[in-house]
């Protein structure tokens, strides 16, 4: 069945580097566009990164521009988030969602369990 | 920026209708999507393009635009339906934008 499972989250200190991964499964990974979309503590979705099926476009939130990059490694059906300078702010579960379409749109349809990043102060 | 608002917080009996709106002034010309959340879980998509809804989720959920504002219509509400409902929609400069989210209470 359609699967992501991300991994890699923990404790890090402000400034600090992490990289997040979702790893996919039961589909064509190479086939779909890929979010990254976080939740803060007791807060709403926040949209972060998309990556394009071949990569060929990436977008990102004003919030994390300049600091985080989203990439993919399609022979081994990842996605990767790389989070530099690292914010107590940051602080959230990351979900990775698949972008799927219908005709000529596009919906986040499927997506992973999270994983969960502290930034301590 | 691009902003979805949503009301914080919706209550209905079982059995009754919920009526869940997202304004935003680019939703006229944007589609937009519904998300449930229940707690301690990832979200599930309820309704993409505004009214198409995945195989699998039930037939009480609906959605609805009109102008600046799309509704989800949850039909016939059960206990299992109290959860966490959001918005999304893009702009075309490639930004998707959560509303804030709506907790749906069943009393």
């Amino acid at each position: 069945q359609v699967q992501l499972v991300e991994s890699g989250g923990g404790v890090v200190q402000r400034g600090g580097s992490l990289r997040l991964s979702c790893a996919a499964s039961g589909f064509t990974f190479g086939s779909y566009g890929m979010h990254w979309v976080r939740q803060a503590p007791g807060k709403g979705l926040e949209w972060v990164a998309f990556i394009r099926y071949d990569a060929g476009n990436r977008y990102y939130a004003d919030s994390v521009r300049g600091r985080f990059t989203i990439s993919r490694d399609t022979s081994r059906n990842t996605l990767y988030l790389q989070m530099n300078s690292l914010r107590p702010e940051d602080t959230a579960v990351y979900y990775c969602a698949r972008n799927s379409w219908f005709s000529d749109y596009y919906y986040m349809d499927v997506w992973g369990k999270g994983t969960t990043v502290t930034v301590s102060s | 920026s691009y902003e979805l608002t949503q009301p914080p917080s919706v209550s209905v009996s079982p059995g009754q209708t919920a009526r869940i709106t997202c304004f935003g002034d680019a939703l006229p010309k944007q589609y937009a999507d519904w998300y449930q959340q229940k707690p301690g879980q990832a979200p599930v998509m309820l309704i993409y393009r505004d009214r198409e809804r995945p195989s699998g989720i039930p037939e009480r959920f609906s959605g609805s635009s009109s102008g600046t504002t799309i509704t989800l219509t949850i039909s016939g509400v059960q206990a299992e339906d109290e959860a966490d409902y959001y918005c999304q929609s893009a702009d075309s400069s490639g930004t998707w934008v959560f509303g804030g989210g709506t907790k749906l209470t069943v009393l």
